[in-house]
């Protein structure tokens, strides 16, 4: 079946380090989504990027959507303590339900 | 903003017993989802709707049954829970097609026995 990798599964950083996480799919996706899962909470929608070779950003947040569509990224500068929790990439392979990724679980060491 | 009810945050089960997990949502949202999340899996759809009395089943949906008779209410069944099912059950809407921002309600964590 269609399969979204997510990696790394868990990663432990100190405070003010950078921490990123990728995704990658073996076919196109039409459109991939980033959700964050605060410990204890429910995913919550970060953003969604749609065109080839996009970047976004939100404030220390960026986002990538490979050439090829079939490959993202999520790159956190300087992490703090409230980005602790579980990154999820969703991705669309235009069949009408949404794929996630296996999350990547951020630690901080203060 | 966009407020999804689950009914039940803990349950305890038995094996055999039939289990509901209730969703509400207030959103006029057409697109209904039951996701379950376990740990090293990720999310995995059960079921999906997206219109009333409409259903389409994900990528895990044996052992599982759903109803949507309204818009803002959508029903995941056990008919006959297994310690298999053990697990955290998310359920999510979306207003804006399949693929459009997925907004989750709180959880509910099933526990057979």
């Amino acid at each position: 079946g269609q399969q979204v990798m997510q990696i790394p599964q868990y990663q432990h950083v100190q405070e003010g380090e950078d921490f990123t996480t990728y995704c990658n799919s073996s076919t196109t996706l039409s459109n991939i989504q980033w959700y964050k899962q605060r410990p204890g909470g429910h995913p919550v929608f970060l953003i969604q990027l749609v065109k080839s070779g996009e970047v976004k950003k939100q404030k220390r947040l960026t986002f990538q959507f490979g050439e090829a569509k079939k490959n993202s990224s999520l790159h956190i500068t300087a992490t703090q303590t409230t980005d602790v929790g579980t990154y999820f990439c969703a991705g669309d392979f235009g069949n009408e339900k949404l794929t996630f990724g296996t999350g990547t679980r951020l630690t901080i060491i203060p | 903003d966009v407020k999804v009810t689950q009914s039940s945050r803990y349950l305890v089960k038995r094996t055999g017993e039939k289990v509901f997990l209730e969703c509400v949502q207030d959103m006029d949202h057409e697109n209904m989802f039951w996701y379950r999340q376990d740990p090293g899996l990720g999310l995995r759809l059960i079921y999906f709707s997206y219109d009333v009395k409409m259903k389409e089943k994900g990528d895990i949906p044996e052992g599982y049954s759903v109803s949507r008779e309204k818009k803002e209410r959508f029903s995941l069944i056990l008919e006959s829970a297994s310690t298999n099912q053990t697990s955290m059950y998310l359920c999510a809407t979306a207003g804006t097609g399949y693929s459009g921002e997925l907004f989750f309600g709180e959880g509910s964590r099933l526990t057979v026995l």
